[in-house]
């Protein structure tokens, strides 16, 4: 089946610099991707959908020039987290739009910003 | 209004033993999707199964069942002969319609297997 490739796992920075983080879907091409932000014990709450060659969209409450979205390219999408604050340190995942039966999911990224 | 609920936090089962994660969901769409995933300590999320609100029989998958009650707006996961590596986070969500892809998930339930 169709796979997201996320990276990184994992990312520790410092306050006030930016990190980036990718998902690339592999199988199939992925014209949406979803990037999804989850507190510890807390659910899914959806940031934004990124769509190739054009702008995301955010969700409300999500700020767009803390959170960078790219969608460059059919099979990439990236999330910068732009002057992180530890108030940003959170767990990141992505999901590609997949079939109409399943969604497929980034295996995450944890930042902590310190 | 939250669209999807899940009420049991937490839950403790012996393992071997048979466990139901409710989950209820709000929409007005006639069309729409239901998932449920399982996510462990590691952070990823493992899709379990898919109910299609067209379905007539509830969907199977192995070990999982989802008991579909489409009057009842309830898509509860039914987990048969738990085992060890069962412990973890459990999300219901919802996909609405066909104007977009957007999944809402509910809050999760915290399941832990008892040896």
């Amino acid at each position: 089946g169709a796979v997201v490739s996320q990276h990184p796992s994992w990312v520790i920075c410092k306050s006030g610099t930016s990190v980036k983080i990718e998902c690339r879907s592999l199988d199939f091409q992925a014209t949406t991707m979803f990037w999804y932000r989850q507190f510890p014990k807390q659910s899914l709450m959806l940031m934004a959908t990124s769509n190739e060659g054009s702008k995301a969209t955010y969700e409300q409450g999500v700020e767009k020039d803390k959170f960078l979205i790219n969608h460059a390219s059919l099979t990439l999408s990236t999330l910068t987290v732009t002057s992180a604050h530890p108030e940003d340190s959170s767990f990141y995942i992505c999901r590609d739009t997949g079939v109409n039966t399943e969604a497929f999911f980034g295996q995450g990224t944890r930042l902590t910003v310190v | 209004a939250q669209k999807i609920t899940q009420t049991q936090p937490g839950m403790f089962v012996q393992e071997k033993e048979a466990v139901t994660l409710d989950c209820t969901y709000d929409t007005s769409d006639q069309s729409y999707g239901l998932f449920w995933y399982k996510q462990p300590s590691s952070g990823e999320m493992i899709f379990l199964i898919y109910q299609g609100s067209y379905d007539e029989q509830n969907a199977t998958e192995g070990r999982y069942s989802l008991n579909f009650q489409k009057a009842r707006k309830s898509a509860n996961l039914v987990i048969s002969a738990s085992q060890l590596g069962d412990s973890a986070m459990y999300f219901c969500a919802m996909r609405e319609g066909q104007r977009d892809d957007k999944i809402i998930f509910g809050k999760g339930t915290r399941l832990h297997i008892l040896p």
